[in-house]
């Protein structure tokens, strides 16, 4: 299972851009790049998934290199309700016995603190 | 479309009592997955169900066990409860995707279990 790297925190400031890149080296060939958005309890919300190149939607793009031994998600315009943990996850995730006997690794993710 | 429920949202056992967490799983999802999260770490996987028979498990020991009903809902058995297993409880659902790595899982809001 891919083990991913994030920074464990990281500051901004309101209407700022921001990049968390996560890295995944060992990164299977039938696996997805994942992103979540976690507020103190809660449960963590999709943000944005991706398996190369860039993937863009309404909250978030996702920045995928050829080697796809990292990741960057980048959030545009940051407001304060954007403070929350956020979680690179890496893995097959295929539903029912197709993705039998997976683990997902959340790791600690990453604290993002946007400043007024 | 409903999201996923779970039930109860808080609750307060003693060491060795036995809890049963409960989870409605998304409308059209058939798979269900269990985490747990302890205080500042991320969610850590501890099993997951399909077709009502589980088919993926963490490094949780035996005395975590589940069921998953004919309706997909599902339910998280703790037995000989110990201090800790005090955590925030994770339930996620997510469709069958057929082939495809690609896949969301929806969570819910968890339930806080304290353990004294």
């Amino acid at each position: 299972l891919a083990k991913t790297t994030q920074p464990i925190s990281m500051d901004s400031y309101e209407g700022q851009e921001v990049n968390i890149t996560c890295s995944h080296n060992n990164i299977a060939t039938n696996d997805y790049i994942t992103w979540y958005q976690q507020f103190p309890s809660q449960g963590p919300r999709f943000i944005i998934q991706g398996y190369k190149t860039k993937v863009t939607n309404e909250v978030a793009s996702l920045f995928i290199p050829a080697d796809r031994k990292s990741s960057t998600l980048s959030l545009p315009r940051v407001s304060l309700s954007d403070t929350a943990v956020y979680y690179c996850l890496v893995g097959d995730l295929r539903g029912g016995s197709g993705g039998s006997n997976y683990k997902l690794t959340f790791g600690k993710g990453t604290l993002l603190t946007v400043n007024p | 479309e409903t999201g996923v429920t779970q039930s109860p949202t808080h609750l307060i056992k003693t060491r060795g009592q036995q809890v049963t967490l409960r989870c409605s799983s998304q409308s059209g999802h058939n798979t269900v997955s269990w985490y747990q999260q302890a205080l500042g770490q991320g969610p850590q996987f501890i099993f997951q169900y399909y077709r009502e028979e589980e088919n993926g498990r963490g490094n949780f020991p035996p005395r975590f066990s589940g069921l998953q009903f004919p309706n997909y809902s599902s339910e998280l058995n703790v037995n000989a409860l110990e201090l800790d297993d005090s955590a925030l409880y994770l339930c996620a659902s997510s469709p069958t995707s057929g082939s495809s790595g690609a896949n969301v899982l929806t969570f819910g809001a968890g339930s806080r279990l304290t353990v004294l």
